[in-house]
């Protein structure tokens, strides 16, 4: 079946670093793309999605590319802020979900003082 | 702005107790879902429920059922509760089944402490 994998569990950097959170996906043919975030007390937004190779989603200084050569869907952001400190989600919709968004484990991003 | 409204934010309640948790949206869509978020942030989809067709995930336990008056509202109930219940639970809603277009929009959750 459709699988999510983000390796990173948590990830601590400090104000102005550069992020990466690696999401790689198993999956027929192409299916959507989606990076959620959930900040401290609120549901999972959507960040943006990208369904097509070479794609390129972005929001909020926050960018990923959908790479169907390597699975792959990394999400990017240049400098973060401390306001960035949240879970991040990678989720796909594909053919064989049932329509069903298939999720990440999430990863915490940690913005130390 | 939030469109899917949750009650209550907060449940304390003990082993056995029986809880619902009620769940709707302002937005004209078709299909809502409930989601379980463990302490590890892990997110499962419990239940889908689309123009009065129910899609149970397999993994969940009996004691839990949605219930639906409208396809605004999909309450969870939950019989007996017990202690690995405990978790956040998010009510999530979008167009359709086979929403293209538009990703499923959350509200922000029930958080559940089984005593």
């Amino acid at each position: 079946g459709d699988s999510v994998t983000q390796t990173e569990g948590q990830v601590a950097l400090s104000e102005e670093d550069f992020l990466t959170i690696h999401c790689n996906y198993s999956a027929s043919g192409y299916p959507t793309l989606f990076w959620y975030v959930q900040y401290p007390g609120e549901g999972p937004q959507l960040l943006f999605r990208a369904s097509r190779d070479k794609e390129k989603g972005s929001s909020r200084g926050f960018e990923a590319t959908y790479d169907k050569g390597t699975t792959s869907f990394h999400l990017r952001k240049a400098s973060v802020q401390e306001s960035d400190s949240a879970v991040y989600y990678c989720a796909l919709k594909g053919m064989d979900s049932n329509y069903q968004l298939i999720w990440g484990s999430g990863t915490k991003l940690i913005i130390k003082p | 702005e939030t469109a899917v409204f949750q009650t209550p934010n907060y449940h304390v309640t003990q082993v056995g107790n029986e809880v619902s948790f009620n769940c709707k949206q302002t937005l004209g869509h078709d299909t809502m879902y409930w989601y379980k978020q463990d302490s590890k942030k892990l997110l499962k989809i419990m239940f889908s429920y689309n123009n009065k067709q129910l899609i149970v995930n397999e993994t969940v336990p009996r004691r839990f059922s949605p219930q639906s008056s409208d396809k605004a509202h999909l309450n969870l109930r939950i019989k007996s509760v017990e202690p690995e219940d405990s978790a956040v639970y998010l009510c999530a809603s979008s167009l359709g089944l086979r929403w293209d277009n538009q990703a499923p929009l959350f509200g922000e959750g029930t958080r559940l402490s089984v005593l």
